[in-house]
């Protein structure tokens, strides 16, 4: 069946640092794929999405590109700041659209 | 404009109880789902609404676990004789349309602690 793996956490990164979180996904077809986060005592929130093969999903500076031939869609930042600390997780819809998929999730913490 | 809301936000029952868990979408959209996020299992898929085509139910764990959706709206999860395991956060989402591309707008979700 259709799965998502992601790299395990935490992720410890000082402001300004570089960020990458590694995302592959098994899956029949091309699903739509997503990055949603949950920052401390909130709820879900989409972050960015690639709906197609090559696109390039990007908000707040964050970028995933979508990867069919590695099934790959890493989330990568190139400077991050304290506010990005959150868990970040990667997901796909189904085939049938009627779930999201996700992986188990990256704690990020960035100190200053 | 509003986002999805649900209640209440936290629920401590005794184990063997019934508990209901309310979610409303945002306004307009057709296709609502429930989550389960836990320690040990992450984020879970539990059930799917899309107008009043029949739900897709392959995610509940259980057959204590039930939801219905009235009016195309508002939904309500009941789980009964809840135990220990069923602890966790519910979350609901709901999108404007069903389809693989559409994105899901989640609430805040209801905290459920089973003693």
């Amino acid at each position: 069946g259709d799965s998502v793996t992601q790299m395990e956490g935490p992720v410890t990164l000082s402001e300004e640092a570089f960020l990458t979180i590694n995302c592959t996904y098994t899956a029949t077809g091309y699903p739509s794929l997503f990055w949603y986060v949950q920052y401390p005592g909130e709820g879900l929130q989409l972050l960015l999405k690639a709906t197609k093969a090559d696109d390039k999903g990007s908000n707040k500076g964050f970028e995933a590109t979508y990867r069919k031939e590695t099934t790959s869609f890493h989330l990568e930042k190139g400077s991050v700041q304290v506010s990005d600390s959150a868990v970040y997780f990667c997901a796909l819809v189904n085939q049938a659209g009627t779930a999201l998929i996700f992986g188990k999730g990256t704690t990020l913490s960035v100190s200053s | 404009g509003a986002g999805v809301s649900q209640s209440p936000s936290n629920k401590v029952t005794e184990k063997g109880k019934d508990v209901e868990l309310r979610c409303d979408p945002i306004s307009g959209h057709t296709a609502l789902y429930w989550y389960r996020q836990s320690l040990g299992q992450g984020l879970e898929f539990l059930i799917y609404f899309q107008g009043n085509s029949a739900p897709d139910k392959s995610g509940l764990p259980s057959d204590r676990f039930s939801a219905e959706r009235t009016g195309g709206s508002v939904s309500t999860l009941t789980i009964q004789r809840t135990q220990q395991e069923d602890s966790a956060v519910y979350l609901c989402a709901s999108s404007l349309n069903r389809g693989p591309r559409e994105t899901q707008y989640f609430g805040p979700g209801t905290r459920l602690l089973v003693l």
